[in-house]
């Protein structure tokens, strides 16, 4: 059966340091990646989609970014993290399959700046 | 970018009623898929229902079910016989011809016993 693990489930850094979060799916080969962030109290907006190995898109230009190393690895990074980057971060996965349409999601990250 | 719209952040409703969550959605597109998603206290997100635009019959699973209007672009869930259980986010999703995935601000259901 098909597994998506995201980590760290809870970060806590101060403004101006780097970020990686990292997503991997098991069970499955050449899914398409998504990376969405949850704002206190809000929806889930798309950040980054992926649809293969260096295939990247962003969605909203920001101060993060994302890549796709290998095929069921998504990981997303920041260089200096600003004090609206906090946020709940979700990892999901598509099964590249006519029968299965939706999406399934990771446990999910919660980033604190400070 | 489609957007979807949840014009309800919050809703109560009581142990073993029926309750209603709107969701309407703007789109071009004439072939797409419309979900909704529960996500409880413990933010993991879980997919409850989900239409395919093409289908005209409205979906439905167990307890829940939706009313699909594809001319009104309006995707509603409905939850019968509520449940304690029930309580959390409700989220309605809306997938591309691309395969991204579009979601609303959420609704908040409240279960009261």
């Amino acid at each position: 059966s098909q597994t998506i693990h995201q980590w760290p489930a809870t970060l806590v850094q101060p403004v101006g340091s780097p970020l990686s979060l990292e997503c991997t799916v098991e069970g499955t080969s050449n899914p398409n990646l998504y990376w969405y962030r949850q704002a206190a109290g809000r929806g889930l907006q798309l950040l980054f989609y992926s649809v293969g190995i260096g295939q990247i898109s962003s969605e909203v230009p920001q101060n993060l970014s994302a890549s796709r190393p290998q095929d069921r690895q998504f990981i997303l990074s920041s260089k200096k993290l600003l004090l609206s980057d906090s946020g709940f971060y979700l990892c999901a996965w598509r099964e590249l399959s006519l029968v299965r349409a939706e999406l399934f999601f990771g446990e999910g990250s919660r980033l604190t700046v400070l | 970018a489609q957007t979807v719209t949840q014009s309800q952040p919050e809703m109560s409703v009581q142990e073993a009623e029926t309750v209603t969550l709107s969701c309407t959605y703007d789109t071009s597109e004439s072939d797409y898929y419309l979900f909704w998603y529960k996500q409880p206290p413990s933010r993991q997100m879980i997919l409850v229902i989900r239409q395919e635009a093409y289908k005209q019959q409205n979906a439905t699973e167990n307890r829940f079910s939706v009313n699909f209007q594809k001319a009104a672009k309006s995707f509603s869930l409905k939850i019968s016989d509520s449940q304690l259980g029930d309580a959390a986010m409700y989220f309605c999703a809306y997938r591309t011809d691309f395969n991204k995935f579009y979601f609303g601000s959420g609704t908040k259901l409240n279960v009261k016993p």
